[in-house]
């Protein structure tokens, strides 16, 4: 099973300021990669998919990089609406998917 | 816009078995996977399994000897069983389209397992 693990834990961000949020896998996937935002009480949203396709209505401020073992997800410039926890997952070796533990971005 | 509501017993007794059921409104079942994930409160995200319309499943090998995946086509929906539950297996129980990546998600449903 392919181990994702996410960095840092939380990320405090004071709006405006750019978000990087790291992902680390333990075999290569090549691009097979998706992020995620959950927010309280809600489901997942897909943001990501293919390290780097922002998902259908996803703005311009979130985007994905990184090919292998190394995956970023980066917000350009954080909104309110964006405060809320990230999870990265795998979808190169199954089975099974997995996903990282989240990295939670809160407000500095 | 594609809709997925999850429904079943929001309790079920330790040894017994889960029941949910998917329905999918605003798009056709058919030529998709389809796939049940699971999120313990306060933690991360666990995938259960997928499923193809055609019937084809695959299952996480951590529940597999549990679990059983059916789809309907006829009425646009697909299930989950999870058999002899304890108190680990309580958790919000999402249904979701995609077999990789997935692009829609119902709203989750919590189950508890207890006596």
């Amino acid at each position: 099973e392919i181990v994702m693990t996410q960095s840092p834990a939380t990320l405090s961000v004071s709006p405006g300021e750019r978000a990087t949020l790291s992902c680390r896998a333990s075999q290569g996937l090549g691009s097979n990669l998706a992020w995620y935002q959950q927010k309280p009480g809600q489901a997942p949203r897909l943001l990501i998919y293919g390290a780097s396709t922002r998902a259908t209505g996803i703005p311009a401020r979130f985007s994905g990089s990184g090919s292998g073992t190394e995956f970023t997800l980066t917000i350009s410039s954080l909104q309110s609406e964006d405060f809320a926890v990230y999870y990265c997952q795998q979808y190169n070796n199954w089975p099974p998917w997995t996903f990282g533990q989240g990295t939670k971005v809160d407000i500095k | 816009q594609v809709l997925l509501q999850e429904s079943g017993p929001g309790l079920v007794k330790p040894s017994e078995t889960l029941s949910l059921t998917c329905t999918v409104s605003g798009g056709s079942i058919s030529n998709y996977y389809w796939s049940w994930i699971r999120q313990p409160a306060g933690k991360g995200l666990e995938w259960i399994g997928r499923i193809y319309t055609s019937g084809s499943t695959y299952y996480n090998p951590s529940l597999k000897s549990r679990v059983t995946m059916s789809v309907d086509t006829s009425k646009n929906r697909f299930s989950l069983k999870l058999d002899s539950v304890t108190a680990a297996d309580t958790a919000v129980y999402y249904c979701a389209r995609g077999g990789a990546a997935l692009d829609y998600w119902g709203q989750g449903t919590l189950v508890t397992v207890s006596s």
